[in-house]
């Protein structure tokens, strides 16, 4: 299985400012995915990362709030930008091999917006 | 689009009893279904999976069974120890689909 890790691991930050979050995979995946799990709730997937292209959002998310990048194989990132308490949730990486279905985990940043 | 629904949202079980919990699915062209199991402070971690071709699965303690005329899935704990103790999510994904879709999540908590 693939072993994801994630920096921050938590942060507390004001409103109207951006937190980016790193996502690194130890071996070459096709997909990655950023997801993201309010307090108490299930996973709401927010965007798939491409690899030399622009992400994929999903219905209710925007490109200029969760920017992201994905330079390579290996590595993400998700930009909260002008954030807002309603931000705070846990923001989670998966990785996605192209010759097995499985989804792995990433630890997760735990973010909180004052 | 996919929609899967789980229950219960919250099961409590004696130490050394069976766990289950139960997944239903909207579309019948779905044909890989996931559990995770989360501990508090942590990531979703893979526990089992199962796809549309085979009707159950075990390891060790924990099996999932797969109903496709029913469209259902359910997850078995047997012999259950305070560390299972967690919260479970199903998932569903569709053939020709990259993106899986989760269930609310059923928080279990075994009572020594």
């Amino acid at each position: 299985s693939a072993v994801i890790s994630q920096k921050p691991s938590r942060d507390i930050c004001q409103r109207g400012t951006s937190l980016t979050i790193q996502c690194q995979v130890d071996s070459q995946v096709t997909m990655m995915f950023w997801y993201r799990q309010q307090p108490g709730q299930s996973l709401t997937l927010i965007a798939t990362a491409n690899q030399g292209s622009e992400a994929t959002y999903e219905s209710g998310f925007v490109i200029d709030k969760f920017p992201i990048s994905r330079p390579n194989l290996t590595f993400s990132t998700l930009t909260v930008s002008n954030m807002s308490p309603e931000d705070s949730s846990i923001y989670l990486c998966t990785s996605q091999t192209p010759n097995k279905e499985t989804q792995y985990f990433g630890p997760g940043t735990r973010l909180l917006v004052l | 689009g996919e929609n899967v629904e789980q229950h219960p949202s919250t099961l409590s079980v004696q130490e050394g009893d069976s766990a289950v919990i139960k997944c239903t699915y909207s579309d019948s062209a779905s044909n890989y279904f996931p559990w995770y199991k989360q501990e508090l402070g942590k990531g979703p971690q893979l526990i089992i999976d199962i796809r549309s071709n085979v009707g159950e699965k075990k390891d060790q303690r924990i099996a999932v069974t797969l109903n496709k005329t029913a469209k259902h899935f359910s997850l078995h704990i047997t012999e259950t120890q305070p560390e299972d103790s967690a919260v479970y999510f199903c998932a569903a994904r569709s053939f020709g689909n990259e993106k899986l879709t989760f269930g609310t999540g059923t928080r279990l908590t075994i009572i020594p």
